[in-house]
């Protein structure tokens, strides 16, 4: 199947800095992207839908100022949270849309732990 | 908007036995995908069966089948032979017209040896 690559898989930052994500589709242009956030136990939350090449469109309630999401190229996706908080601490989860299937991959998820 | 039901929180099953994971949505689309993704403890989602809603076919996939009553809104996955690999958090999803996947609470599926 098709493979999206996610990148830190971990990683813990200090309240207030700045973290990026990314995520890559290897092996398939994905015009579309989307970021999901975690809780444990819980489903998956859907922050943003992310198009190449224009602004993402963000879910009530997800502040973009902080969520910033970068869809620069048809193969890479970026989530920076930005002035992160310990509440911002979660798994982190994207996806790639590919028509050839009409099907959704996911990355491996990233742990951001604020401290 | 869509929405997608898991009922049951947890479900158990003894390994080599078979087990069904119930889903049901409600749409007004006429044209859409639904799917059985599998979150082990490493947290990856692994897409297990897809469904097309045009296709009164259930789709199979080795030991996972699904059961869509299109009708009743219903999308249930059976997994035979159950083996300790199986042991996941299993979520059903949506796909209609936004490409968007809409998911249900999720079902913890454990399998006893």
């Amino acid at each position: 199947g098709a493979v999206v690559s996610q990148h830190p898989s971990r990683v813990i930052c200090k309240s207030g800095t700045s973290v990026k994500i990314e995520c890559r589709s290897l092996d398939f242009q994905a015009t579309t992207m989307f970021w999901y956030r975690q809780f444990p136990k819980q489903s998956l939350m859907l922050m943003a839908t992310s198009n190449e090449g224009s602004k993402a469109t963000y879910e009530q309630g997800v502040e973009k100022d902080k969520f910033l999401i970068n869809h620069a190229s048809l193969t890479l996706s970026t989530l920076t949270v930005t002035s992160a908080h310990p509440e911002d601490s979660s798994f982190y989860i994207c996806s790639a849309y590919t028509s050839s299937g009409n099907t959704i991959y996911f990355g491996e998820g990233s742990w951001l732990t604020v401290v | 908007a869509q929405t997608v039901t898991q009922s049951q929180p947890e479900m158990s099953v003894q390994e080599a036995e078979t087990v069904t994971l119930s889903c049901t949505y409600d749409t007004s689309e006429s044209d859409y995908y639904l799917f059985w993704y599998k979150q082990p403890p490493s947290r990856q989602m692994i897409l297990v069966i897809r469904q097309e809603a045009y296709k009164q076919q259930n789709a199979t996939e080795n030991r996972f089948s699904v059961n869509f009553q299109k009708a009743a809104k219903s999308f249930s996955l059976k997994i035979s032979d159950s083996q300790l690999g199986d042991a996941a958090m299993y979520f059903c999803a949506y796909k209609g017209y936004g490409n968007k996947l809409v998911f249900g609470a999720g079902t913890i599926l454990r399998v006893k040896s």
